[in-house]
């Protein structure tokens, strides 16, 4: 298995711009999340889908990020303008439903992409 | 959400168990408890949950006190490789089980 598959690992990027982070979930898996973490909030959930339809967006911190699954294979997470507190790593995770109850599947998170925003 | 409480940090000698506690005092009957780890540069890996029974896998042994409002990861012999941030995590099956609130976590260091 290749596991989750994030691009770019690392951007860079001006102030301003839009930037676009990309996710391929393990394949056969129906549950995708996105995570920001950083030294001073740690490991935060942003948003996650079921089937490719968003369940709860509750952490996307302001209107200038959004996500979108188009298919159960391609997930993007969109910050549009970028500001520099967005510098974080970002998580792409997924999870199959495997045992019937959610609360007991197993997250299986990608290598993360760096964004720093100058 | 049920919140959960861990040391700042630890250390352990290689070769030498390890016990990672938590706290999760105010802890529901639906919640399941899960550990997560994450190696430098990396991103969180599945080490083991469980509900309300003891549980073993490859990787470590997870301990659940009887009212549950407590837990403890065990790794039998402690190697290098186990140096990370252990992060023990409660998601609630009434939601789904899809919302996963990381703590600071425990960050655990491994003397040779």
């Amino acid at each position: 298995d290749a596991g989750v598959i994030q691009s770019p690992r690392h951007e860079v990027t001006e102030m301003g711009q839009e930037v676009t982070l990309r996710c391929k979930p393990i394949s056969g898996h129906n549950s995708l999340f996105w995570y920001r973490q950083t030294m001073m909030r740690g490991l935060e959930l942003l948003i996650y889908f079921n089937n490719n339809v968003p369940i709860d967006d509750s952490g996307m911190p302001e209107d200038r990020f959004s996500a979108k699954m188009p298919n159960a294979s391609f997930s993007t997470l969109k910050i549009q303008p970028s500001e520099p507190r967005d510098s974080a790593v970002y998580f792409c995770a997924s999870s199959p439903r495997t045992s019937g109850v959610g609360a007991a599947d197993t997250q299986y998170f990608g290598p993360g992409t760096r964004l720093t925003v100058l | 959400d049920a919140k959960t409480t861990q040391p700042n940090s630890m250390e352990s000698n290689e070769e030498e168990p390890v016990h990672l506690p938590c706290n999760h005092s105010t802890i529901s009957g639906t919640d399941y408890i899960h550990w997560y780890r994450q190696l430098p540069s990396q991103g969180p890996e599945y080490v083991i949950h469980g509900l309300t029974s003891n549980v073993n896998n490859r990787m470590a042994s997870l301990a659940i006190a009887e009212d549950r409002k407590s837990s403890t990861l065990i790794l039998h012999r402690a190697t290098l490789r186990d140096a990370a941030v252990y992060y023990c995590i409660l998601r609630d099956v009434n939601t789904g089980g899809f919302k996963t609130i990381f703590g600071a976590g425990t960050r655990l260091f491994v003397k040779a």
